[in-house]
């Protein structure tokens, strides 16, 4: 059983779709974030979030902390192929050193 | 800024031989730098953890004699995948932890494709 529990682990969406990237825990982090990898390159950090309930934006992507700290969501409003590609979410808990990673969301947006 | 490179970005090996993995921070100092492994369609996993100055931190079930960890200076860690074999074939990706940044953000290189013939 992974710590951070991603779903759905596979989305296929028509471009201009919205779609939801859910990361669940029952531990609480003291920070968490967000990732996007494609294929043969390393994950490319997109956002960190540190407070519960906070909310940001990076142009069309939405990211929330849950207010408990043990949950995230990431929203994608309009998507575009470009948007495809591995989503990860990763957390380090309030005394820890390492980063755990969720087990990746697989987004494929068809033009 | 926040640049973390690899070296090489893919390599070829016969079995028996040993590899080393460069990763080097560009624009930062890290004290800490992660290892991860990463299967076909998987997540990341971390292997080890490397501290500047001391010796690596490796997660349970992680080989320390396998796979050699070095952290000789704050922007560069090596990872040497001794005697290769097929089943050593992956994606290793380093991390490193920028000290400056008040969130403990880690940034990652762009990985190495190891295969093992």
């Amino acid at each position: 059983t992974q710590l951070l529990e991603q779903s759905p682990q596979f989305l296929s969406i028509q471009e201009g779709e919205n779609l939801t990237v859910y990361c669940n825990s029952s531990s609480v982090f003291s920070s968490l974030q967000w990732y996007r990898q494609e294929p043969g390159e390393g994950p490319v950090l997109l956002v960190t979030v540190v407070t519960g309930g906070e909310v940001k934006k990076l142009k069309r992507l939405t990211f929330q902390f849950g207010d408990a700290r043990k949950d995230s969501s990431l929203h994608i409003t309009a998507a575009q192929p470009g948007d495809t590609g591995l989503y990860l979410c990763a957390g380090r808990k309030a005394a820890g050193n390492k980063l755990t990673f969720g087990g990746g969301t697989r987004v494929l947006v068809k033009p | 800024g926040a640049v973390v490179s690899q070296h090489p970005s893919w390599v070829i090996c016969k079995s028996g031989t040993s590899v080393k993995i460069e990763c080097r921070s560009l624009d930062f100092q890290a004290t800490t730098m992660f290892w991860y492994r990463q299967f076909p369609k998987q997540s990341l996993m971390l292997m080890a953890t490397s501290n500047e100055g001391s010796k690596a931190t490796y997660e349970q079930g992680v080989e320390k004699d396998k796979f050699l960890i070095n952290h000789a200076s704050l922007t560069l860690s090596t990872l040497t995948v001794t005697s290769a074999h097929p089943e050593d074939s992956s994606f290793y990706i380093c991390s490193a932890r920028d000290l400056g940044e008040s969130y403990n953000e880690q940034f990652f290189g762009p990985g190495t494709r190891l295969t093992v013939l």
